[in-house]
């Protein structure tokens, strides 16, 4: 079976603008999380999606948002980069609660 | 608030000798936890899955055992090697009826020396 893909794989973008990450799950997987990977931290959770609906936000501003499409598949969206920003952003598929995720490899975002 | 503390940032042992590695946490009380390994530039890949019943789990040469009153949990891997080298996260789940996500200790990075 197909893993979990991500894209872009890297990103680079200046400050003050916006970028758009992208992931598919594994087929017939419908939920999706997002995680956040600082250089020398740890994962950090952003957001759930589940059946296209927003189960749960971590600790992030507004500016860090998302949306999860009929097919599942699902789309981060951080405005107003801000270089804090610059990490590795993982998303994982589950395929039912509770069960081990399935994570991607990840896009890297540098904010300069 | 939740916390998970894995025991050492960074662990170095020779070839062929066991590693144990440590995940306490506090403030929390999960059904089961799981153990990802993660190598530079990928994401997590998950290992094993140990449930707050269960004392102890194996998997070809890797063991988990939790202590649910320790609030802890150790994972060894026995007769190293050097392609075991990667960082280690452990993420205590199930909390809350499942409706809290998975949060993730930062990991120990292992480096196996031949």
């Amino acid at each position: 079976e197909a893993g979990v893909t991500q894209s872009p794989t890297h990103l680079i973008k200046t400050r003050g603008q916006q970028a758009t990450l992208r992931c598919s799950p594994i087929s017939g997987h419908t939920s999706v999380y997002w995680y956040q990977q600082a250089l020398g931290l740890g994962l950090q959770f952003l957001l759930w999606y589940d059946e296209g609906e927003e189960r749960n936000r971590g600790n992030f501003p507004p500016r860090f948002s998302g949306r999860q499409f009929p097919n599942y598949s699902s789309e981060l969206n951080v405005n107003a980069l801000e270089l804090e920003d610059s990490a590795l952003y993982l998303c994982a598929s589950e395929g039912q609660l509770n069960s081990p995720l399935h994570f991607g490899n990840g896009t890297r975002l540098t904010v300069t | 608030s939740q916390k998970i503390e894995q025991n050492s940032e960074a662990l170095n042992i020779q070839e062929g000798k066991t590693a144990t590695l440590t995940c306490n946490y506090t403030n929390y009380s999960p059904a089961y936890l799981q153990w990802y390994r993660q190598d530079p530039g990928r994401g997590p890949v998950f290992l094993l899955l140990i449930r707050e019943n269960e004392k102890e789990k194996r998997k070809e040469r890797l063991k988990v055992t939790f202590d649910t009153t320790l609030k802890q949990s150790l994972f060894h891997i026995t007769a190293s090697q050097p392609a075991d080298s990667a960082t280690y996260l452990c993420a205590p789940g199930g909390a809350n009826s499942g409706n809290t996500p998975l949060v993730f200790g930062k990991g120990t990075r292992l480096s196996v020396i031949a």
